[in-house]
């Protein structure tokens, strides 16, 4: 049973670029949710997307986008890029209506802006 | 507005010494809560999800408490070894059916010491 998959796993990019990572969730899961953690601190979610659609945002700036796609799988968009971006993201995935609602995390993508 | 915090932010412990982490948060009408592990550099491990009708959960050497009237909950390490060096995060999940954000601590980063 695959896990939840994220790429790449690290990605250098300058300030002012645009960037996108990409999570493929659990196998079963229909949501998926994406955090940014930064170095010392604990995750902060962004957003999720279920039904291909935006459900839910975090205190997060238009800079950030996704999208959903039919099979689940989802990306996290990060247009003009600043210094301030640079963090682990982790995409979590789950099953809307869970009883327990549990989310189970993928490795992370390391952006640096350079 | 939920937060939760965690305190100590550091640990450091020689091997085979029994410890507590601590996670407090704000509201207490929580559904659940649950404790993460996280490796340097990688993604988050699901260690423990406490119901909130539930005042304990245990996993080998691990025990989780919660107590929902006075907003805390503990991670209990038995016998410490090494190889759970790690920083442990707990986080607060949202209600059953309106699957969204887990509000995270900033962790606790735990070293033991051989």
């Amino acid at each position: 049973d695959a896990g939840v998959t994220q790429s790449p796993t690290h990605l250098i990019k300058t300030r002012g670029q645009q960037v996108t990572l990409r999570c493929s969730p659990k196998s079963g899961h229909d949501t998926v949710s994406w955090y940014q953690q930064a170095l010392g601190q604990g995750p902060q979610f962004i957003f999720q997307y279920y039904e291909e659609e935006e459900r839910q945002r975090g205190n997060f700036p238009d800079r950030f986008s996704g999208h959903q796609f039919p099979n689940y799988s989802s990306e996290l968009n990060v247009n003009a890029l600043l210094l301030g971006d640079s963090a682990l993201y982790l995409c979590a995935s789950s099953l809307k209506g869970e009883s327990t609602d549990t989310q189970y995390f993928g490795p992370g993508t390391r952006l640096t802006v350079l | 507005k939920q937060e939760v915090t965690q305190i100590p932010a550091a640990l450091s412990v020689p091997e085979g010494e029994n410890l507590v982490l601590n996670c407090s948060f704000t509201d207490s009408a929580i559904y659940n809560l649950q404790w993460f592990r996280q490796d340097p550099g990688k993604g988050l491990t699901s260690l423990l999800l406490i119901q909130s009708s539930q005042r304990e959960q245990t996993s080998g050497r691990l025990n989780a408490s919660l107590d929902k009237s006075s907003g805390r909950s503990t991670l209990y390490i038995a016998a410490s070894q090494p190889g759970d060096s790690a920083t442990y995060l707990c986080a607060v999940p949202p209600p059953p059916g309106n699957t969204g954000k887990l509000i995270f601590g900033q962790g606790t980063t735990l070293q033991v010491k051989p």
